[in-house]
């Protein structure tokens, strides 16, 4: 079975560009999430789908973070316009379903400085 | 609102001796509890999860973890470390909706 799949798996751009990454997870699952992990921190949740549903976003900045899951199988996360403090590893991962308990498989992550 | 604490944030062991890494969680209800391992520039593997029956868990790579409801910890051990398992490890509670809240993490150095 494959696993999460995520690209770039680095980019390097100046502020006020805009970037954006890209997630196809695990065939078959409904539940994809997007984590921000800041260096020296755990990884934080900005959104949530369940297929191409929003289910949580309260953590997303919506000023300039933006994401979608059209199909309901791959998904997009942009930023425009990136700030410093946008620099970070950007982890996608996939469950089966959104039910608790249920394990989240992550990628490898998109690695983002922002110069 | 949920929450992790690993208060360690490095922990250092000679390879072949034994580990114990810290987890505090604050979760109104029955958690689900995971451990999650990254390797450098990797995603995140899980390693175990907790989420009702017995108390003690085995997970993969020989660890194993321990949920005390009554001092809200979820402890991760392993019995001999081997230089392999160098990584950082990360506690998480499952919240509504199967959104993950991590804890910060901590750096596990192998001495040989």
């Amino acid at each position: 079975e494959a696993g999460v799949a995520q690209s770039p798996r680095y980019k390097i751009i100046e502020k006020r560009q805009s970037v954006a990454f890209w997630c196809n997870p695990i065939s078959g699952h409904a539940t994809l999430y997007w984590y921000q992990q800041i260096l020296g921190q755990g990884p934080k949740l900005l959104i949530q789908f369940q297929n191409n549903g929003v289910v949580d976003d309260s953590q997303l900045p919506k000023d300039r973070f933006s994401a979608e899951r059209l199909k309901g199988v791959d998904s997009t996360l942009k930023i425009q316009p990136a700030k410093l403090e946008d620099s970070a590893v950007y982890l996608c991962a996939s469950s089966r379903t959104s039910g608790g308990g249920e394990t989240q498989y992550f990628g490898p992550g998109t690695r983002l400085l922002v110069l | 609102a949920q929450s992790v604490t690993q208060p360690d944030i490095h922990i250092t062991v000679s390879e072949g001796a034994s580990l114990e890494l810290r987890c505090n969680y604050s979760y109104g209800a029955t958690p689900y509890l995971f451990w999650y391992v990254q390797s450098p520039g990797q995603g995140l593997q899980l390693l175990l999860k907790y989420f009702s029956g017995d108390t003690l868990v085995q997970g993969i790579k020989g660890f194993e973890a321990e949920f005390k409801r009554s001092q809200s910890s979820f402890n991760l051990r392993k019995p001999s470390v081997h230089w392999s398992d160098a990584a950082e490890y990360f506690c998480a509670v499952g919240a509504q909706g199967n959104k993950l809240v991590f804890g910060a993490g901590t750096i596990l150095r192998v001495k040989s």
